[in-house]
């Protein structure tokens, strides 16, 4: 069993739609990390929590510390947000455990 | 504002060939630095990494080593190269803080 847990792995989903992707974490973390990586490759940094709850946009992360789980939520959905999700769960200041990744899809 | 450069972006070399990808980072000063791997189809690896000039830390054993000649550059190396190195290496930034890691853009490795 991996440290960290992602769900689902694929995700296929009509514009507009409210997206949900989930983050479960057996280890013990400073940090969560959620990641967006491109179908080129390269990964943008989208949040970084400790607590609570965080907004940028149309994203939204939560976590929740003592249930060891995080989700990333999309309003709106457009296809533009196809991607891979990746969390990552910081343990200390410099190790990142990583996710599998969500391949999430939006049709138009 | 801070950036992130690599390359190449992507390299095919035979079994057996050197290897050396490089990373530097621009905007900002003693920035800790990492490398990952992504091998096809799987989650990334965190392969090394280093908060200071000459200090490196290595996360796995494997073939490949790296180097940090200077506060911001960070050097992936390899004397041979197996069919296994094929993925995409990423270099990322971070200053330690609740900002998080930021990503370099990759290099694509093909081992043939």
């Amino acid at each position: 069993k991996n440290e960290v847990e992602q769900s689902p792995q694929n995700l296929t989903a009509q514009e507009g739609e409210f997206i949900t992707i989930n983050c479960s974490y057996s280890v013990g973390i400073s940090a969560l990390h959620w990641l967006q990586q491109h179908p080129g490759g390269g990964i943008v940094s989208l949040f970084m929590l400790s607590s609570g709850k965080k907004k940028h946009g149309r994203l939204i992360a939560t976590i929740n510390i003592q249930e060891k789980h995080s989700s990333l939520h999309i309003t709106a959905s457009h296809p533009r947000d196809s991607a891979v999700y990746i969390c990552a769960a910081f343990q200390g200041a410099q190790k990142l455990v990583f996710g599998q990744g969500t391949r999430l899809t939006i049709n138009p | 504002s801070q950036t992130i450069h690599q390359w190449p972006a992507t390299l095919v070399q035979p079994v057996g060939s050197p290897l050396s990808l490089e990373c530097t980072v621009e905007g900002t000063s003693n920035p800790n630095l990492y490398w990952y791997r992504q091998a096809a189809g799987r989650g990334l690896q965190l392969l090394f990494y280093s908060v200071g000039i000459g200090q490196i830390s290595s996360e796995v054993p494997q073939n490949l080593s790296a180097s940090r000649p200077q506060d911001r550059q960070f050097i992936l190396s390899s004397k041979k190269l197996l069919l296994s190195d094929s993925g995409f290496y990423l270099c990322a930034w971070s200053r330690g803080g609740p900002e998080g890691q930021f990503f370099g853009p990759g290099t694509r490795l093909t081992v043939l």
